[in-house]
């Protein structure tokens, strides 16, 4: 258990499904993150919200959209999908980095896109 | 452009012995690297930090050394253990976030621990 929540952990959606990823943290971490892992690449950072403002946003396509309405929580929205977006999505929180620099990764969600 | 390259995409150990993975680094000044575990189907656990300053740091079986010349982080598994199966993440800190962890992952090395 590392304090970040994601649900749900898997999910299948067709190209033209509107879906949501979900992610809390319970460790009063100021910062969260999206990440894309898919195989044999690196982890890509897609989104940064610190104090809930968007901090960074590394060109990711408008199929992609983040919500994050307070600290302990953080959206992913989905919409029109391809199948190249098929991968583990991470959410994840870290504190101030004056405080720390240790990132705490969720479980993430396998997303298939069909 | 910077580039991670985390050499050995897999590497396979007999029990016992000590694990070395590497991690290079190009076009980069990390304030920090960090090392984190993951397992087949879940998200990375942190396990070590070192900063630029630093050259080495132990926690229990693993040890990290950080060589800012040759732009190169070695982590060793002592008496390595079938648990201790799984890839390994390096991680590279930027100096400057902006009240967040900018950190840049390479690819990972899957380490398997055969009995």
């Amino acid at each position: 258990e590392t304090g970040v929540t994601q649900t749900p952990r898997h999910l299948v959606m067709g190209m033209t499904n509107k879906k949501s990823l979900k992610c809390e943290q319970h460790l009063g971490h100021n910062a969260m993150y999206w990440y894309k892992q898919s195989a044999k690449k690196p982890l890509e950072l897609m989104f940064v919200y610190s104090l809930e403002e968007r901090v960074e946003n590394n060109s990711v396509p408008s199929r992609f959209s983040p919500e994050c309405p307070n600290s302990s929580h953080l959206f992913l929205h989905l919409h029109t999908l391809q199948p190249e977006d098929s991968a583990l999505y991470l959410c994840a929180s870290s504190q101030d980095p004056t405080s720390g620099n240790t990132i705490y990764f969720g479980e993430g969600s396998w997303l298939t896109v069909v | 452009s910077q580039k991670i390259e985390q050499n050995s995409e897999a590497l396979n150990i007999q029990e016992g012995k000590t694990a070395t993975l590497t991690c290079n680094y190009t076009n980069y000044s990390p304030a920090y690297l960090q090392w984190y575990r993951q397992d087949p189907g879940r998200g990375p656990v942190f396990l070590l930090l070192i900063r630029e300053n630093e050259k080495e740091k132990r926690k229990e079986r693993l040890k990290v050394t950080f060589d800012t010349t040759l732009k190169q982080s070695l982590f060793h598994i002592t008496a390595s253990q079938p648990a201790d199966s799984a890839t390994y993440l390096c991680a590279l800190g930027d100096p400057l976030s902006g009240g967040y962890q900018k950190v840049t992952f390479g690819t990972g090395t899957k380490l398997q621990v055969i009995p």
